[in-house]
């Protein structure tokens, strides 16, 4: 069973600063299938990123999705206000998924 | 527009029993996998079970194996979660959620539903 990693826990950034999230795979991820998402108290989640880089509908621009292998990055390229949240990346495969523990972007 | 809606959580002791329902509309289930995924409040994400679109395969997490069975009803277009045996850590909201239709991500969540495992 693959383990994601995600760090740093929280991350501290300031509005209009660049926010760098890391999810890391305890092996290697086939196909690229990784997801991003996106959590805010009192909410579902919202898909961000799939198959590693692919922005889903609707989300900007700011939000994009790189790695392979073990090491995956979501990159946020200027925080807006909406987007001090909890972030978690998903392995997914045919026969399961499995979440990291997430990321806590807040405003500091 | 898509919409999963869950119903069914509640409080229930410890070794009971509850099914939880998760209403799909504006799309067909039978075309799609579809996810439970849980998560204890205050914490993080955990995957629980998925469902291929048409029915006929079902996977689970090691700690849910046995007491959950996750399986769709095509005439009703509901999912549901059979989940017995219940533990005090199976206390949860329990989110409905749904694949794309090619692909294997999970595209919609419903808003959840919350489970409580007490005495």
């Amino acid at each position: 069973e693959i383990v994601l990693t995600q760090s740093p826990g929280t991350l501290s950034l300031s509005p209009g600063e660049r926010a760098t999230l890391s999810c890391r795979a305890s092996q290697s991820i086939s196909n690229n299938y990784l997801a991003w998402y996106q959590q805010k108290p009192g909410q579902a989640p919202r898909l961000l990123i799939y198959l590693t880089s692919n922005r889903a509908t609707g989300i900007p621009d700011r939000f994009s999705g790189s790695g392979s292998g073990t090491d995956f990055t979501l990159t946020i390229s200027g925080l807006e206000p909406e987007d001090f949240a909890v972030y978690y990346c998903l392995h997914y495969d045919t026969s399961r998924g499995t979440f990291g523990q997430g990321t806590k972007v807040d405003i500091k | 527009e898509v919409q999963l809606v869950e119903s069914g959580g509640g409080l229930v002791q410890p070794g009971g029993s509850l099914r939880l329902s998760c209403a799909a509309s504006g799309f067909t289930l039978s075309s799609y996998w579809m996810h439970w995924v849980r998560q204890v409040p205050g914490e993080g994400l955990a995957w629980v079970s998925r469902i291929n679109a048409d029915g006929s395969s079902a996977t689970y997490a090691d700690s849910v194996r046995g007491r959950f069975t996750n399986y769709k009803d095509s005439a009703r277009n509901t999912l549901y979660l059979q989940m017995n045996s219940l533990r005090v850590e199976d206390t949860a909201v329990y989110f409905c959620t749904r694949g794309p239709l090619n692909g294997y991500h999970i595209q919609y969540w419903g808003q959840g539903t919350l489970v409580t495992v007490s005495s």
